[in-house]
């Protein structure tokens, strides 16, 4: 089946500090979903990638899907406390009886210090 | 317009009985997942339905496991004769055909003592 590998596991970072997180997988992705899940919470969908290449932003966030597609990071500007949380990569099933079905990576734990 | 509700949001059950997780979805929505997150993982998908249809339950255990849609009321996840190792969070999540990146509720949290 398809593996996702997230790096890295957990972030300790200063307010202010920017972030960066990447998913590489072994195969081809169609779709690269990106979701915060804050403590107690399901996860929130923040930024979808459909096309290698693609550059997507979402205020301090920045997401980009790998011309290769099997990758894709996300990056986070002038991180704030109430980025804290765990970030996911996912990607999407896109067709036959398992559509829509999500595989995430392992995520990525981040702290914020003010 | 309510999201995706779950409930119970925390649910403890003794070795060897059942819990019944309930799912409904946003409204608009056919199409409903569940997913099950263990401490420290991310979740792994475990069934897809559709009202009246299970569409994919590739990720269910074979055993002790089950899940439905009715074409009323909520979505249900049944585990029966529950262990330890089914202590996690299980959460639900729904879509319309054309959405991308589907909503998820908030998790029902299952405690096995």
């Amino acid at each position: 089946g398809q593996q996702l590998n997230q790096s890295p596991q957990s972030m300790f970072i200063q307010e202010g500090e920017d972030v960066s997180m990447n998913c590489t997988s072994s195969s081809i992705f169609n779709t690269w979903l990106w979701y915060k899940q804050d403590p107690g919470e399901g996860p929130v969908l923040l930024i979808a990638l459909y096309k290698a290449g693609e550059l997507t932003s979402n205020g301090r966030l920045t997401a980009q899907f790998g011309i290769t597609r099997k990758d894709s990071f996300l990056n986070i500007s002038a991180s704030i406390p109430s980025d804290v949380g765990i970030y996911f990569c996912a990607e999407q099933n896109a067709g036959g009886t398992s559509y829509g079905k999500l595989t995430f990576g392992q995520g990525t734990i981040l702290t914020v210090h003010p | 317009n309510a999201g995706v509700m779950q409930n119970p949001r925390h649910l403890v059950r003794r070795r060897g009985q059942e819990a019944r997780l309930r799912c409904s979805p946003m409204k608009g929505h056919s199409h409903v997942y569940w997913y099950r997150q263990l401490p420290e993982e991310g979740l792994k998908f475990m069934v897809y339905l559709q009202k009246e249809n299970i569409i994919d339950e590739s990720g269910m255990p074979k055993e002790r496991f089950s899940a439905e849609f009715p074409k009323e009321g909520p979505s249900i996840l049944r585990i029966q004769q529950v262990v330890r190792g089914d202590s996690a969070a299980y959460f639900c999540a729904s879509s319309s055909l054309s959405q991308d990146g589907y909503t998820f509720g908030s998790g029902t949290r299952l405690t096995v003592v």
